[in-house]
Order: C-alpha cells, then structure tokens, then sequence
C-alpha cells in the first residue's frame, strides 16, 4: 500500500473518446505530480501542483488536461488521443516541494492504450 | 538543462554477484541525488538519497550510493546481489532550489538468477 491511489489500472480508448484518470493521496501532502512512463523513455514529469495550484507544466499537449481540486486529488483529463500516448501515467506526491529535498512517493499507475 | 544518463540498460547476474549501476547527470548547482527502485509489478519506491554530507549513503536492503561530485556521478552499489533484487532502477535528480521538478534517467533493468 502506498498511500497513493489510481484509478483506473488500466484504461483502453478510442482517439475520439474523453475520458479521465483519478489519483488520491492519504499522505497529507501538498504537492502532487503527473509523470508518464514509457518504455525506453525516462520518466516525463508532465504536471506539478502545489498548494493546489500549477507551478510546473513541462510543454504538454492541451490534449492532456489536469485539474487539482484540493491538495489530496488529482485528475488528468484526456481527450483526442493519439497512439503514441499509450503509457503508464504515474501520479505522485510530496511533503512540500519548496522545504525539502522533493522525495516523491508514486502510486502504481494507470496503463492508458489508446486505439 | 538537467539530465539523468544510466548507460547500463539491462544488467543480468547471478546470485551472489557485486553489482554496481551507473548513474551521471548534467547540472551545474547544488543537486539532491535519488536512486529508485520498482519491483515486478508494484509502485516506484524509494531506496535511498542525497541531501549533503557523507557522500557514501547507505539505504534499504544492503544498497549504498557514492556521489563524486568531480564526476557528477552517483552510482549505486551492492557486494551481493539476490534473487529479489530483481527490478528497475531509476537514477533522479533536482536542484536544490527546485526541488519540484525531479528529473528521472531512463532506468536500468536487473535481472538476477539464482
């Protein structure tokens, strides 16, 4: 148990379809993090909330839309996909970015096949 | 721009064998140093990191990490390997005054056979 949830596990789409991806901290964190991993490929770090707001987007498509409503979710809103954005998207937390060393405790994943 | 390179991708030995995994990154500041471990199957965890001080740091399971900061290197170590140590490793880094953005090498698979 790591005290960060995903859901789903697993997740098949259409390049028309929308669909969202849920990540929830019981760690009492106050960042969260979108990292997607590929094979071959290191970790992409794709969003960072802090305090509930964005500090960080690393040149995203729009096609990817997170949203962080409180400090314990965070979503990842998909729509119109591409192929080759099939991966496993991690989701992350941490104490608090600005204070410490930025140690990240990760869920297990959403893997996302896009058709 | 800050990089992670680990130029072992695929590591294969047997029980009982030393094992060292390399680990370089590009950046000029002050850096925190991190080694990930993710086990068949399961979440990315911790094994061990780099604030300051000692540069030899010892983490869980018998892993250890050396920072030489001449070579902007971190590589991780261990005398004995065993079956369980079967998992990708993933080298991180960030800068010490943005600590936010943990930039991740593109990992090194271990096998061990017993």
């Amino acid at each position: 148990e790591t005290g960060v949830t995903q859901t789903p596990r697993h997740l098949v789409m259409g390049m028309t379809n929308k669909k969202s991806l849920k990540c929830e901290q019981h760690l009492g964190h106050n960042a969260m993090y979108w990292y997607k991993q590929s094979a071959k490929k290191p970790l992409e770090l794709m969003f960072v909330y802090s305090l509930e707001e964005r500090v960080e987007n690393n040149s995203v498509p729009s096609r990817f839309s997170p949203e962080c409503p409180n400090s314990s979710h965070l979503f990842l809103h998909l729509h119109t996909l591409q192929p080759e954005d099939s991966a496993l998207y991690l989701c992350a937390s941490s104490q608090d970015p600005a204070g410490n060393t930025g140690e990240l405790f990760f869920g297990e994943g959403s893997r996302l096949t896009v058709l | 721009a800050q990089s992670v390179s680990q130029h072992n991708h695929h590591v294969i030995l047997s029980e009982a064998a030393s094992l060292e995994l390399g680990c370089n990154y590009s950046y000029g500041g002050t850096v925190n140093l991190f080694w990930y471990v993710q086990y068949p199957g399961q979440h990315l965890q911790l094994l061990l990191k780099y604030f300051s001080g000692d540069p030899l740091v010892k983490g869980i399971k018998g892993f250890e990490a050396e920072f030489i900061k001449s070579k902007f290197s971190f590589n991780l170590r261990k005398p004995s390997v065993q079956w369980s140590d079967t998992a990708e490793y993933f080298c991180a880094v960030n800068s010490s005054y943005n600590t936010d953005k943990l930039i991740f090498g593109t990992g090194t698979r271990l096998q061990v056979f017993p």
